[in-house]
C-alpha cells in the first residue's frame, strides 16, 4: 500500500494567517497512463462527510475559495490556506488514487490561534 | 444534482455480517471512468479506503480486507451495496460511500452511516 504521511498532526493559525499542511506519499502518485498527480485534498468539518477541495494536486474544486490551494508533485505534497478564515476550522486529508488501495492520510486538524 | 445516503443497522454484534446500501439519484452507471465507492472513519481516527465499482462492473477492494468485503450495484434500484463478514468491535466507524469521477478523485459523499460493533 502506499503510505500517506501528513504533517503536523495539527496547527494552530491565527485569523488571516497562512496554514501550510504538508503530505508525503511512500511512492510516487503519478498515473502512467497521463502523468497527473492523483492526489486530492479533502476538508472535514465535525459530523460531516469530507468535502473535496482539491484534485490532481492542484486543482481547486469548483466552488471553493481560492485561499485553498495545492501544490506539490511525485510524493511531496502542500495544502495552503493563504488568510484562515474561521469557517476553516476543520480536519484536512491529503488522498492518492493512483494506486488501488485508494490511501489518505492520518489527518491535520486546523485551529485558531 | 448528485446525492447519496448510506443505510443500514446502527449496531451489529461480533461474528455477524454487515449490509450496508447505498442510494444514489443524480447520474447512472453509463459513464466511462465513473464508480461508487466506500470508506470508513472509525471514531476519532482517519479516513480509510475499503471498496469501488465502477461503472463496467470493475471491482477494486483494500488488499487487507478484501476477503471480508463484496461490493455490488444494482441499477435498477439505483443501489450500490457493500457487504462485511465477520465483523469485530474494530470495524466500529461510520461507513461512507461516495461517488468516484471519471478523473478519480470522490468529489459527492454522503453523510456517513455510523455502524456500532458490540455484543
Amino acid at each position: 500500500d502506499i503510505v500517506m504521511t501528513q504533517s503536523p498532526d495539527s496547527l494552530a493559525v491565527s485569523l488571516g494567517e497562512r496554514a501550510i499542511i504538508n503530505c508525503k506519499s511512500s511512492e510516487s502518485v503519478v498515473y502512467s497512463l497521463d502523468n497527473k498527480d492523483y492526489l486530492a485534498w479533502y476538508q472535514q468539518k465535525p459530523g460531516q462527510p469530507p468535502k473535496l477541495l482539491i484534485y490532481w494536486a492542484s486543482t481547486r474544486e469548483s466552488g471553493v475559495p481560492d485561499r485553498f490551494s495545492g501544490s506539490g508533485s511525485g510524493t511531496d505534497f502542500t495544502l495552503t490556506i493563504s488568510s484562515l478564515q474561521p469557517e476553516d476550522v476543520a480536519v484536512y486529508s491529503c488522498q492518492q488514487y493512483s494506486t488501488i488501495p485508494f490511501t489518505f492520510g492520518g489527518g491535520t486538524r486546523v485551529e485558531i490561534k | 444534482q448528485i446525492t447519496l445516503k448510506e443505510s443500514g443497522p446502527t449496531l451489529v454484534k461480533p461474528t455477524q455480517t454487515l449490509t450496508l446500501a447505498c442510494t444514489f439519484s443524480g447520474f447512472s452507471f453509463t459513464t466511462f471512468g465513473m464508480g461508487v465507492g466506500w470508506i470508513r472513519q472509525p471514531p476519532g481516527k482517519a479516513l480509510e479506503w475499503l471498496a469501488l465499482i465502477y461503472w463496467d462492473d470493475d471491482k477494486q477492494y483494500s488488499p487487507s480486507l478484501r476477503t471480508r468485503l463484496t461490493i455490488t450495484k444494482d441499477t435498477s434500484t439505483n443501489q450500490v451495496v457493500l457487504t462485511m463478514t465477520n465483523m469485530d468491535p474494530a470495524d466500529t466507524a461510520t461507513y461512507y460511500c461516495a461517488y468516484r469521477r471519471p478523473r478519480g478523485d470522490l468529489d459527492f459523499w454522503g453523510q456517513g452511516a455510523l455502524v456500532t460493533v458490540s455484543s
